[in-house]
């Protein structure tokens, strides 16, 4: 199941300069779309969201650009801090699926000093 | 701040053995799911369960698998007779809102060994 692909599976970036993470998607019907990030040990954290009704929102240092006709969508991190250094996850579902969420396979992301 | 809980953390069993996954939702969340990640794979969706039902599950969760709510407060995934291939991290997760796939919290998983 490739509904939601994140192709690049590291990211290195130096602290202070943004972060990129890109994830594409194959469903149409996806109409919620999530960023997680999480850290070794833990459970997924949620980061930011965006409806299909809006192709871009904004929570602090973190912004989510939605494009739906090219349905790709990219997380942007400005300014990378160390305690960025995660697996990002782009999660896609569908607003009458019981909440089912499709994840990607993930994008780790090391900031470095 | 409100969080997710499960245990145990870690839980090594022999194939064949029921094993039960309990989580504690955040108290006021009325969707809760459950998911499981393969190592190196992708996390999986297994179930979601609203007013005391499943209200969908994926092909994975055939029917060795169940969910209940027994007391209002717990959430718990049972395997019945666990297989090697169910050796993975399970995460729990609760929802307050619409259930349509918004803000979804996460617990820190357990991760099962069957052996």
């Amino acid at each position: 199941d490739q509904q939601v692909k994140q192709n690049s599976p590291s990211l290195s970036v130096q602290e202070g300069r943004i972060s990129i993470l890109n994830c594409d998607y194959t469903n149409s019907m996806f109409d919620y779309f999530l960023w997680y990030k999480k850290y070794p040990a833990e459970g997924p954290t949620f980061l930011i969201s965006i409806s299909s009704i809006k192709d871009k929102n904004e929570d602090g240092r973190f912004t989510v650009f939605l494009n739906k006709s090219a349905k790709h969508l990219s997380l942007h991190i400005v300014p990378s801090q160390p305690g960025d250094s995660a697996v990002y996850f782009c999660a896609a579902s569908v607003t009458d699926s019981w909440g089912k969420l499709q994840f990607g396979a993930g994008t780790q992301v090391v900031v470095t000093p | 701040e409100p969080e997710v809980t499960q245990t145990p953390s870690h839980q090594v069993t022999q194939m064949g053995q029921e094993v039960i996954l309990r989580c504690v939702p955040i108290s006021n969340h009325l969707y809760f799911y459950w998911y499981r990640q393969i190592l190196g794979q992708k996390v999986e969706f297994l179930v979601s369960f609203y007013n005391n039902e499943i209200s969908e599950k994926s092909e994975i969760f055939d029917d060795q698998f169940s969910v209940e709510r027994p007391d209002g407060s717990n959430f718990t995934l049972k395997i019945r007779s666990t297989k090697l291939e169910d050796s993975a991290m399970y995460f729990c997760a609760s929802e307050g809102l619409a259930g349509e796939g918004g803000e979804q919290y996460f617990g820190p998983g357990t991760r099962l060994t069957v052996t």
